[in-house]
């Protein structure tokens, strides 16, 4: 089945620099990449997503890129708010059948200094 | 629309009790999940339905049981609690398993507490 890493598990940055989340995937025949973003307290919600038939995708401050060939992906944030302050789960999907199912990584606590 | 809503918000129980996790969603989605939540493990789903009328197994069964009431409701029963059950459940929904449009729309959470 499919296994997810994700690092690192915590992360602290100065407000306005850039964050970077890695994640692993071990399934080769994964397709689908999504974050979600989860404020403390909160749900998850999903910010941005990736097909495997593309390499990257960008939304505002938010980017992922796809390499299919090393099988990681990361998820880029530019300008860091205190806002962004929050868990960030990567996550993987074999195919698209009825029984597919979404890996999750273990999460990375992101934290913006002032 | 509220969106996916589950009850209760908070739980504790007795090791070897029983309960049930009520989940309910208006968005029409096809597919509906229940996930736990422990520290540094992340989201690992539990059971999941693809459509009204099917339920699968997911990462971590053991325990469980579930129920498909209807398109829109999907409970979650534990038997017999026990402590290695304390954690945080989501339940989840999406328009469609088997769709590349697959975002999963998570209800608030129950904090569940086994003594």
């Amino acid at each position: 089945g499919e296994n997810v890493e994700q690092h690192p598990s915590t992360l602290s940055v100065q407000e306005g620099d850039s964050a970077v989340i890695k994640c692993t995937y071990s399934d080769s025949a994964s397709n689908y990449f999504p974050w979600y973003k989860q404020e403390l307290g909160k749900r998850p919600q999903l910010i941005i997503d990736i097909r495997s038939n593309v390499g990257e995708k960008k939304d505002q401050r938010i980017a992922v890129t796809l390499n299919k060939t090393a099988k990681h992906f990361s998820l880029h944030i530019t300008e860091t708010q205190p806002e962004d302050s929050a868990v960030y789960f990567c996550a993987a999907r074999r195919g698209h059948s009825s029984a597919s199912k979404i890996i999750f990584g273990s999460g990375t606590r992101l934290s913006i200094r002032p | 629309n509220a969106g996916v809503t589950q009850t209760p918000k908070f739980q504790v129980l007795k090791t070897g009790q029983s309960m049930t996790l009520q989940c309910a969603q208006d968005m029409n989605h096809n597919s509906m999940y229940w996930y736990r939540q422990d520290p540094g493990m992340g989201l690992r789903l539990i059971y999941y339905s693809a459509s009204e009328g099917t339920t699968d197994k997911g990462e971590v069964p053991n325990g469980y049981n579930v129920s498909r009431l209807n398109k829109r409701e999907f409970s979650l029963r534990l038997e017999s609690a026990a402590p290695s059950q304390t954690s945080v459940y989501f339940c989840a929904s999406s328009p469609r398993q088997d769709s590349s449009y697959n975002e999963q729309f998570f209800g608030p959470g129950t904090r569940l507490t086994v003594l």
